[in-house]
């Protein structure tokens, strides 16, 4: 099975500041989806960005951007001028063809945004 | 509804009772999806449902964990006996079956079990 690794239990940014979120994966596809969700205390978890496989360039969402480097199977995301609003949760996941369409998820980053 | 409904959003109940979670998907979404997420930690995959074909049962972690999802609409998780080691939110998502579309997600049921 597919495995998704997100190596950084919990890291902080000041507010106005950039602050990357590392993931990587574990797959023999070729063709996969890749996204971040971010869950804050509500516990509603909330899609932030998805990436295909496919596409060279890296997917971006206004504040959010990936990148997505295939051959390393990297997948971080990068969040600028960062907001109280942001601090959360943010988990990885990975979406696999072969098996079923199946979601697989990283471990979460509990992201704490300094006023 | 708009979105992922699940029922009840909060439940304590006494060690050694059965519990049945609910959850109403999207309209619409073949793909249904229900995950254990113990306080602080990441997503535990449990049971997985993709339209008619045989669920994923993988993640149960014991015979007394059980799903059933009737075609494409509600699923039920029941516990049964629970313990106080079953205490957490359990998470139920939905999708369509393309790769391209992401999982929406209900806002939870935290179980306590004293």
């Amino acid at each position: 099975a597919q495995t998704v690794t997100q190596s950084q239990p919990e890291m902080s940014v000041q507010e106005a500041e950039t602050v990357t979120l590392s993931c990587t994966y574990d797959t023999s596809e070729s063709d996969y989806y890749l996204f971040w969700y971010k869950q804050p205390p509500s516990r509603q978890m909330i899609l932030v960005i998805r990436q295909e496989a496919y596409k060279q360039q890296n997917a971006t969402e206004n504040r959010f951007s990936v990148n997505f480097q295939k051959a390393a199977k990297s997948f971080s995301l990068k969040i600028s001028d960062s907001q109280l609003g942001d601090a959360a949760m943010y988990f990885c996941a990975y979406r696999s063809r072969n098996t079923g369409n199946q979601f697989y998820f990283g471990t979460g980053t509990s992201l704490t945004v300094i006023p | 509804g708009a979105g992922v409904s699940q029922s009840p959003s909060n439940k304590v109940t006494e060690k050694g009772k059965d519990v049945e979670l609910r959850c109403d998907p999207i309209s619409g979404h073949t793909a249904l999806y229900w995950y254990r997420q113990r306080l602080g930690q990441g997503l535990e995959f449990l049971i997985y449902f993709q339209g008619n074909s045989a669920p994923d049962k993988s993640g149960l972690p014991s015979d007394r964990f059980s799903a059933e999802r009737t075609g494409e609409s509600v699923s039920t998780l029941t516990i049964q006996r629970t313990q106080q080691e079953d205490s957490a939110v359990y998470l139920c998502a939905s999708s369509f079956s393309t790769l391209n579309t992401e999982a929406f997600f209900g806002q939870g049921t935290r179980l306590t079990v004293v």
